[in-house]
């Protein structure tokens, strides 16, 4: 089982949906977890860190879920600049610094 | 800009041959890691340091690969006798200390290897 899964996309959307990612983590002492953005040949991101109750930064939400080990990310009123690869982070804990990137979910708004 | 540079942005190179990147983080980053990404694929771990010590690499990095860190300070990634399969964009990233400190990532050095 991979560390990080994701679904790779693409998710099409049209302009004003809302959609959501998850993403599964296969290391239950997972610490700390995040979303990044990648945009074309560019670097990631941060997007937002994910915090175990939940949290909320304008049209996105992020959740955590410990109990079944992921993570969620939910895009509201999307935008045609919301046109970009998504990438769920764990870091694990127990001083053990392998920052894990998943593979990225494609998003792709559509006018 | 006191964001985390990368030298050089572009590197094309014939099999074969060696090459150095340099990475210099956020100057109050104590952590630094190397990634290497293909296309399609999510950032893949190499390698990380906090301070001067390498604490962790990857098994994937073969021993044509070094990373050092000499002061703490910036990183050099060198790749020995490059392969065609060595080509990636090679991602350098820093972050404070803090299990919660999320990495704050470089332009990039995308290689080629012709």
């Amino acid at each position: 089982r991979k560390e990080v899964e994701q679904d790779p996309g693409p998710f099409n959307v049209p302009e004003g949906a809302t959609v959501a990612f998850n993403c599964t983590y296969s290391n239950s002492a997972s610490q700390s977890f995040f979303w990044y953005r990648q945009d074309c040949r560019k670097e990631p991101k941060l997007l937002m860190s994910v915090y175990s109750s939940g949290n909320e930064d304008g049209r996105f939400t992020a959740q955590l879920n410990r109990a079944s080990q992921y993570i969620s990310l939910l895009i509201r009123d999307s935008k045609l600049s919301d046109s970009a690869t998504y990438l769920c982070v764990v870091t694990p804990g127990g001083g053990y610094q392998k920052v894990t990137f998943g593979i990225g979910t494609k998003l792709q708004v559509i006018p | 800009d006191t964001g985390v540079s990368q030298d050089p942005r572009h590197k094309i190179t014939k099999r074969g041959q060696n090459v150095t990147f340099r990475c210099d983080p956020i100057s109050e980053h104590n952590r630094l890691y190397w990634y290497r990404q293909t296309l399609g694929q999510g950032p893949e771990f190499l390698t990380y340091f906090q301070n001067e010590a390498q604490l962790e690499k990857s098994r994937l990095l073969s021993d044509r690969f070094s990373a050092e860190r000499p002061k703490g300070s910036f990183s050099t990634l060198e790749i020995q006798r490059t392969e065609q399969g060595d080509s990636a964009m090679y991602l350098c990233a820093s972050s404070a200390d803090g299990y919660n400190s999320p990495l704050h990532f470089g332009n990039g050095t995308r290689l080629t290897v012709t």
